[in-house]
């Protein structure tokens, strides 16, 4: 098993410009989640997935667009990067929010 | 202002010494997690407490949960340098189907 994979791991955008951050996972997991860790401030929620064809909101959604057609995909779109933006985004999947959730190994990225 | 705070933010320990994380919010929590994260690495899971007042030890390691369930502590008996890292905490709401991880604490263990 590969576990939880994030592509690209560094990443270095424009004001402006668009992008996809991939993450796939292999254990079948129907949870899937998008973080942002920046100093200070832990790990803040930016959208979640209880299964294929369903997401929803977190705590920081403003800016990024999900979508999940199959089990193992979970792709997260910045639309128009802004350097507030600026951060390591994390990945992760469980079985649900209250089982261990299984991080990729991030994507740092900045826009300048 | 984040759900849950951490405190302290920082701890710089010599080896052997004894030290103690805490994890506090307003909100009452069905389940509360605590992760360690080493750097250009993700968090990876340390134990979950799912009772009010619960006490699970890994090693030296000790982790309570509030009876109220808002809050929750870590405790390191004799730290060692390889106990050096990020430490989360998290939980799941009530009712709710995402995750709240704290503000973080980062530890050095000197040798």
């Amino acid at each position: 098993n590969a576990g939880v994979t994030q592509t690209p791991k560094f990443q270095v955008l424009k004001t402006g410009q668009s992008m996809t951050l991939q993450c796939a996972q292999d254990m079948n997991h129907e949870y899937m989640s998008w973080y942002r860790q920046d100093p200070g401030m832990g790990l803040r929620l930016i959208h979640y997935s209880v299964g294929a064809g369903i997401t929803d909101q977190g705590e920081v959604p403003n800016g990024y667009n999900v979508s999940r057609s199959t089990t193992e995909d979970f792709p997260l779109r910045l639309l128009s990067a802004a350097p507030s933006q600026t951060s390591v985004y994390f990945c992760a999947s469980s079985y649900g929010p209250s089982f261990e959730q299984f991080f990729g190994p991030g994507t740092r990225l900045t826009v300048l | 202002t984040q759900l849950l705070e951490q405190s302290p933010q920082f701890l710089s320990i010599q080896e052997g010494e004894n030290l103690t994380v805490y994890c506090n919010s307003s909100s009452v929590f069905s389940s509360l997690q605590w992760y360690r994260q080493e750097p250009g690495e993700g968090p990876v899971l340390l134990v979950t407490v799912v009772t009010g007042g619960e006490v699970k030890k890994l090693k030296r390691l000790t982790f309570q949960f509030g009876d109220a369930r808002k809050d929750s502590s870590l405790h390191i008996t004799a730290a060692q340098p390889g106990d050096t890292g990020l430490y989360l905490c998290a939980g799941v709401l009530f009712g709710a189907n995402n995750l709240f991880f704290g503000t973080g604490t980062r530890l050095t263990v000197i040798p």
